[in-house]
């Protein structure tokens, strides 16, 4: 059981480069979400998805999108990296009788 | 505004004696709380929770207590291990619907020593 897949697990980016992080869960889950993890900081929201179809802004959108593609599948895009990005992202799936996520092994992103 | 406060970024104990870590909320619609674990290189993986309706739940040599009075709970591990060491954080959320978010602190890192 692979539980939350996420792609590529290391990244280098130059500043102004756009790249997607893909996350797909095989549990059947409704709920996704991307967070970011810096030191000092814990982890961080940056989108959600309640469901298919769904998306909602967390506590730090901004110079994110996120795209819900089906029920298994949310990815996390950079239009546009600025170093201020450099971090660990985490996608994270919920099934709906709980309130724990279930996450994935994380994708180091470094802009320069 | 850290509506999850995680106030001891570290902790040193000692093999087979308790841990003991401390988180603080600020948010009093948040009614669900859970403690995650987190190894290098890997996600955080789910370690024990508890309801609002409850001030104590237990599973093995994991105890979280609530106090929902002073918005404080805690984890009990005892005893410790070695393999105890690694990152924790202490998570909240408004259970409302299906769309719960949870709101993290900032981790408290515990190394249990030999």
């Amino acid at each position: 059981n692979a539980g939350v897949t996420q792609t590529p697990k290391f990244q280098v980016l130059k500043t102004g480069q756009s790249m997607t992080l893909q996350c797909a869960q095989d549990m059947n889950h409704n709920s996704m979400y991307w967070y970011r993890q810096d030191p000092g900081m814990g982890l961080r929201l940056i989108y959600y998805s309640a469901s298919e179809g769904t998306t909602d802004k967390g506590e730090v959108p901004n110079g994110y999108n996120v795209s819900r593609l089906n029920k298994r599948e949310f990815s996390l895009r950079l239009e546009s990296a600025a170093p201020s990005q450099t971090s660990v992202y985490f996608c994270a799936s919920r099934p709906a009788n709980t309130g724990e996520l279930f996450f994935g092994e994380g994708s180091r992103l470094t802009v320069l | 505004d850290q509506q999850v406060k995680q106030n001891s970024p570290s902790l040193s104990v000692q093999e087979g004696r308790i841990s003991i870590l401390n988180c603080d909320y600020t948010n009093s619609m948040f009614d669900y709380f859970l403690w995650y674990k987190k190894y290098p290189a890997e996600g955080p993986t789910f370690l024990i929770s508890i309801s609002s309706i409850k001030d104590k739940n237990e599973d093995g040599r994991f105890t979280v207590f609530l106090n929902k009075s002073a918005k404080h709970l805690s984890l009990h591990i005892v005893p410790s291990q070695p393999g105890d060491s690694a990152v924790y954080f202490c998570a909240a959320s408004a259970m409302a619907g299906t769309a719960s978010k949870l709101t993290f602190g900032t981790g408290t890192r515990l190394q249990v020593t030999l």
